[in-house]
C-alpha cells in the first residue's frame, strides 16, 4: 500500500534529550513537510523540502532540524533547544507538477511527550 | 496579519442546516487552495481542492475569490457525521503550505 508512515505513534522523552521522528513515503512525492499541532490549535509549519538535499525553514523552525538525503525520507529532530516540545507532529508530502503543488497527504502523526 | 485566517469557531448547528466557512489569505501570489477535515486526534484529510471557477462535491461547495483573497466552503444539509474541524490550506508560493487555525463544527440532532 502506498502512503506516508510516521513512527512511532507515541514517544516519551526526558527533558534535555534530542529525539528524531521518522517520516517515510512511498508515493514518489517530491515535496515533504513537517507540522506541529498543539491542543485546540491549527497546524504550524516547521520545515519543508521541495527536492532531495534541499529544505527551507517554516514559521517555527527554532529548536528543530531536518535532513532530506533520500526522496522518500524526511526525518525531524527535536533538539533540547526546543522549549516546549510536547505536541502532535504531522508529516505530509505532495506532488510537484509543472511548478504547481497538489494537495498534501498526511501520515498518522507522532505524539511526543517530554517529561 | 496571519498568512491564512479562518472564521473563529465553534459553529453549533442542527442537522439539516447550511453552514458556511470563510478563509482569507494575505499573499496575492498564492497558487493552490484546499479545504481539509480533521477529526479529533487524527491527521487532516483532504475534503476538496478549490478552483478558480468554484467546485462542488455533493453537499459541499468551495469557491475562490482571488480579487478579495478569500476562499469559502459551504456545507448543505448538515449531517451528524460532518462534525469535525475544517482547515483552510493555502500554498503561498515556493511550496510553502500554510494552514489556517481551523474552525470546529458541531452538528446536533
Amino acid at each position: 500500500d502506498g502512503g506516508i508512515t510516521q513512527s512511532p505513534k507515541y514517544l516519551f522523552r526526558k527533558e534535555g534529550q534530542n529525539v528524531t521522528l521518522s517520516c517515510e513515503q512511498n508515493l514518489n512525492h517530491d515535496a515533504m513537510y513537517w507540522y506541529r499541532q498543539d491542543p485546540g490549535q491549527g497546524l504550524r509549519l516547521i520545515y519543508y523540502s521541495q527536492i532531495v538535499n534541499d529544505f527551507q525553514k517554516g514559521d517555527i523552525a527554532e529548536g528543530y532540524s531536518v535532513s532530506r538525503e533520500k526522496k522518500e525520507s524526511f526525518p525531524l529532530t527535536v533538539t533540547s533547544a526546543q522549549k516546549n516540545p510536547t505536541a502532535f507532529y504531522l508529516c505530509a508530502s505532495s506532488i510537484v507538477s509543472g511548478g504547481r503543488y497538489t494537495e498534501a497527504f498526511f501520515g498518522q502523526g507522532t505524539r511526543l511527550t517530554v517529561v | 496579519r496571519k498568512e491564512v485566517e479562518q472564521d473563529p469557531g465553534p459553529f453549533n448547528v442542527p442537522e439539516g442546516a447550511t453552514v458556511a466557512f470563510n478563509c482569507t489569505y494575505s499573499n496575492s501570489a498564492s497558487q493552490s487552495f484546499f479545504w481539509y477535515r480533521q477529526d479529533c486526534r487524527k491527521e487532516p484529510k483532504l475534503l476538496m481542492s478549490v478552483y478558480s471557477s468554484g467546485n462542488e462535491d455533493g453537499r459541499f461547495t468551495a469557491q475562490l475569490n482571488r480579487a478579495s483573497q478569500y476562499i469559502s466552503l459551504l456545507i448543505r444539509d448538515s449531517k451528524l457525521s460532518d462534525s469535525a474541524t475544517y482547515l483552510c490550506v493555502v500554498n503561498i508560493g515556493g511550496g510553502k503550505l500554510i494552514f489556517g487555525q481551523g474552525t470546529e463544527l458541531s452538528v446536533k440532532p
